[in-house]
């Protein structure tokens, strides 16, 4: 499977302001996901990103509070906009893998809390 | 009610016991099923998958599928305290579906 990293692996920011967490892949992958995950909770869908369109959003996220880049098959980002402390969690990003069963494999996470 | 509902525990067992985790799930096109481990601080790492109904093992771990009750275990045989960890169902369509299901997530403690 693929090896995914994250930057940052953990960051405190003050309401207000936007911080934006990168998602390197050892592979080409042809789809990357960001989730979040709040504490003692399971893993929300933010967003799917396919290199060289735009990112699809699940209900309830739009692309102005988390914009998401997608600029190449090993590469995404994706930022938290105008943070409030709401915005405080873990946030993933995962890649499809090459099976029938639309597994994915994820990154380390990202540890965000906003003051 | 939840696509998919799993107990959050916490559940406590003993070293060497065999541990049962369970999910059930409302969608009858889910025809993919995983199991994730994670651990404090961690991301999700796959331990495996099965399609529709059956069982499959991977060393201390068996995967099991009953489609017809919309009900998926995973058990853990001889368990370690290294197995302590936060284990997540999830389900897909599959097939270039693309979008995984997860349940809560139970939190598994082994004591030594």
């Amino acid at each position: 499977s693929a090896v995914i990293s994250q930057k940052p692996s953990r960051d405190i920011c003050q309401r207000g302001t936007s911080l934006t967490i990168q998602c390197q892949v050892d592979s080409q992958v042809t789809m990357m996901f960001w989730y979040r995950q709040q504490p003692g909770q399971s893993l929300t869908l933010i967003a799917t990103a396919n290199q060289g369109s735009e990112a699809t959003y699940e209900s309830g996220f739009v692309i102005d509070k988390f914009p998401i880049s997608r600029p190449n098959l090993t590469f995404s980002t994706l930022t938290v906009s105008n943070m409030s402390p709401e915005d405080s969690s873990i946030y993933l990003c995962s890649v499809d893998g090459t099976g029938d069963a639309d597994e994915q494999y994820f990154g380390p996470g990202t540890r965000l809390t906003v003051t | 009610q939840k696509e998919v509902e799993q107990d959050p525990g916490p559940l406590s067992v003993p070293e060497g016991a065999i541990v049962s985790l369970n999910c059930t799930y409302s969608n009858s096109a889910f025809q993919y099923f995983m199991w994730y481990r994670q651990y404090s601080r961690k991301g999700p790492e796959l331990l495996m998958y099965t399609y529709s109904s059956g069982n499959k093992e991977d060393g201390r771990f068996t995967a099991q599928v009953d489609k017809s009750s919309k009900y998926i275990s995973l058990f853990i045989r001889d368990s370690q305290p290294s197995d302590s960890a936060t284990y997540l169902c999830a389900m897909s369509g599959g097939y270039g579906a693309q979008k995984l299901v997860f349940g809560q997530g139970t939190r598994l403690t082994i004591n030594p």
